[in-house]
Order: structure tokens, then C-alpha cells, then sequence
């Protein structure tokens, strides 16, 4: 079992719709969780990290269950420039960061 | 303000050779790292260091070696190229270490094919 899952995609929506991620993570002990956004062809880059009350910013609302081990994200009013690849990420022990593979997002006009 | 730099860009390698990925950031950060990423497995660490002189590997270290002589660089060595490292590698620094977390930036990535 993958320390960190994700399911792949595609997630194809329209604009304006409303979509959500799920990762499960199966080392207990995780310290800190995150969301980092990948462009085609281009590096990792923060999008929020996951506090254990969820946290929300703008269009965007992360959320962590301990008890079940899954984190989420949640899209509202989804945007052509929202396509991209949302990549969950948990940190274990020190700065040593483990990924997700991956949910590809698609947003159509 | 640079941040994470990577070179070269693009590299095609014969099987057996050997060369050296180069990463420079001026953000003054003590961690850095390389990762490889690969279609549906994610970023994998290759190896870490929490400051010059110190090292240490990550999940997959076989067949790479790196130093870190300066704050600054932190290169990755493939020791004798072997098509199953044919990737894009992508080299990472954050400030500090420890259970608080430290955003990690980013290099533009180095893509690798071996032949």
C-alpha cells in the first residue's frame, strides 16, 4: 500500500462547478499535510497546507480527519486556470515530505 | 532573488555514462533535496541534506550520489546512467528542519532520458 493515495483523475468539470479531492495517508504518526498545485511540465508548488480544524482560502478549503486518516480539498466556482495537478503531501518526521501521485484537474469552458 | 535553480534543462544520456545534475539556491535555506518524479508514482526523495556537509538518503538513493560542500549547491551524481533513471528530477530547499514545516520551493525541473 502506497503511503499516500490519491486517486489519478482526470476530474473533468465545467467552469463554475464545485469539485473535491480526497488523499488517505496511512502512517498515523503524520505531522503536517499539505496541497501543492503542479502545472503541466513545471515544478511543484505550494497551494495551502491542512490544519486539523480545515482551513480556507478564497475559492479553495482544505480539510484533515486524523480518525480516518484522509485529507480533501475543495474547489468552489472552479476556473479555466484551475486545471492543473493537485499533488497531497504529508510530512512524517522532520522535513522529510512524502507525495501523493497526483489528482489531474480539468476545467472546461 | 533567483530561488532554486536546475541545470540543464534537457539531457539525453548513453547507458553507463556518467554526469552531474547541478542545484543553486540563494535563499540562504539549510535543507535541500532531490526528488525524481515518474509518471503516476509522484516525487520520490533521492537524498537530503540539512546543511553543508551533511547528508543523508531518502527512499530511493541507489545509484546517486550528492555532496554539499556550500550552503548554496547541492548537485546530484548518477554514477553510471541506467535506463530506469530516465525521470525528471527536481531539487528542493526549505529553511530549517524538524516537526515544524517549512515550505519547500521548487527548482524548474531536469528531465533525463537514458538510452
Amino acid at each position: 500500500r502506497k503511503e499516500v493515495e490519491q486517486d489519478p483523475g482526470p476530474f473533468n468539470v465545467p467552469e463554475g462547478a464545485t469539485v473535491a479531492f480526497n488523499c488517505t495517508y496511512s502512517n498515523s504518526a503524520s505531522q503536517s499535510f499539505f496541497w501543492y498545485r503542479q502545472d503541466c511540465r513545471k515544478e511543484p508548488k505550494l497551494l495551502m497546507s491542512v490544519y486539523s480544524s480545515g482551513n480556507e482560502d478564497g475559492r479553495f478549503t482544505a480539510q484533515l480527519n486524523r480518525a480516518s486518516q484522509y485529507i480533501s480539498l475543495l474547489i468552489r466556482d472552479s476556473k479555466l486556470s484551475d486545471s492543473a495537478t493537485y499533488l497531497c503531501v504529508v510530512n512524517n518526521a522532520g522535513n522529510m515530505l512524502t507525495f501523493g501521485g497526483g489528482t489531474r484537474l480539468m476545467v472546461k469552458p | 532573488n533567483a530561488g532554486v535553480t536546475q541545470t540543464p534543462k534537457f539531457q539525453v544520456l548513453k547507458t553507463g555514462q556518467s554526469m552531474t545534475l547541478q542545484c543553486a539556491q540563494d535563499m540562504n535555506h539549510e535543507y535541500m533535496s532531490w526528488y525524481r518524479q515518474d509518471p503516476g508514482m509522484g516525487l520520490r526523495l533521492i537524498h537530503y541534506s540539512v546543511g553543508a556537509g551533511i547528508t543523508d538518503q531518502g527512499e530511493v538513493p541507489n545509484g546517486y550520489n550528492v555532496s554539499r560542500s556550500t550552503t548554496e549547491d547541492f548537485p546530484l551524481r548518477l554514477l553510471s546512467a541506467a535506463p530506469s533513471q530516465t525521470s525528471v528530477y527536481f531539487c528542493a530547499s526549505s529553511h530549517g528542519q524538524g516537526s515544524s514545516y517549512n515550505e519547500q520551493f521548487f527548482g524548474p525541473g531536469t528531465r533525463l532520458t537514458v538510452l
